[in-house]
């Protein structure tokens, strides 16, 4: 079975500072990583996803995120926070070898954004 | 396209009444995921379907629960007997095989 630990529930910047959301996966095989973001009453919109080959991917917006299998973490960045960015954010992980190719999410991570 | 639609965008229900939800994927995409979403929390798998077979189902899905997708198309997702713990987001999802999943704006269940 494969799960997902977001670190922090809420993490609150400041415009222009970084964003770091912190993500730890356990899975008894390769994992297929992922990140969601979700704005109010909006269904998920995929950021970015790890899959094979290289470890730092980039995404939509500004983020990238880089797959540490030492420490079975994929957090997400971005280096200069926008307004725009305030959302909830997902990890999520499938298993590579498997055809169901179903997600399990973590628990989110509301982003706040100060002016 | 237009992505992938959900409807209604709200139900409220009384406790023990029937509900049904309808999710219409991305053309062509022959996979089709329902996730429930409750406050807080990130979404739970609860089934999915290949075509029109439903090929897996979550012990979150109980027996009141009933999915189907009859025509490898739209899918429809039924709630027998509703009970207050169903108050939930449900969220329909689509793709191609392996692909990334799509998500629709999701249903938003209230059962009074």
């Amino acid at each position: 079975a494969q799960s997902v630990t977001q670190l922090g529930s809420h993490v609150s910047v400041s415009e222009g500072a970084l964003v770091l959301l912190r993500c730890n996966y356990s899975s008894s095989v390769p994992p297929y990583l992922f990140w969601y973001v979700q704005y109010p009453n909006q269904g998920l919109q995929l950021l970015l996803k790890y899959t094979t080959g290289a470890t730092l991917v980039k995404g939509i917006n500004g983020f990238e995120a880089e797959f540490k299998k030492s420490e079975t973490s994929f957090h997400l960045t971005k280096p200069s926070a926008h307004m725009s960015d305030a959302a909830e954010y997902f990890c999520a992980v499938s298993r590579s070898l498997s055809n169901d190719y179903k997600l399990s999410f973590g628990a989110g991570t509301t982003v706040t954004v100060r002016a | 396209d237009t992505g992938v639609s959900q409807d209604p965008r709200h139900k409220i229900t009384k406790r023990g009444q029937n509900v049904t939800f309808r999710c219409d994927p991305i053309s062509e995409h022959n996979r089709l995921y329902w996730y429930r979403q409750t406050l807080g929390q990130g979404p739970e798998f609860l089934t999915y379907f290949q075509n029109e077979a439903q090929l897996e189902k979550s012990r979150l899905l109980s027996d009141r629960f009933s999915a189907e997708r009859p025509k490898g198309s739209f899918s429809t997702l039924e709630i027998q007997r509703t009970e207050q713990g169903d108050s939930a987001m449900y969220l329909c999802a689509s793709s191609l095989g392996r692909d990334e999943q799509f998500f629709g704006p999701g249903t938003r269940l209230t059962v009074l």
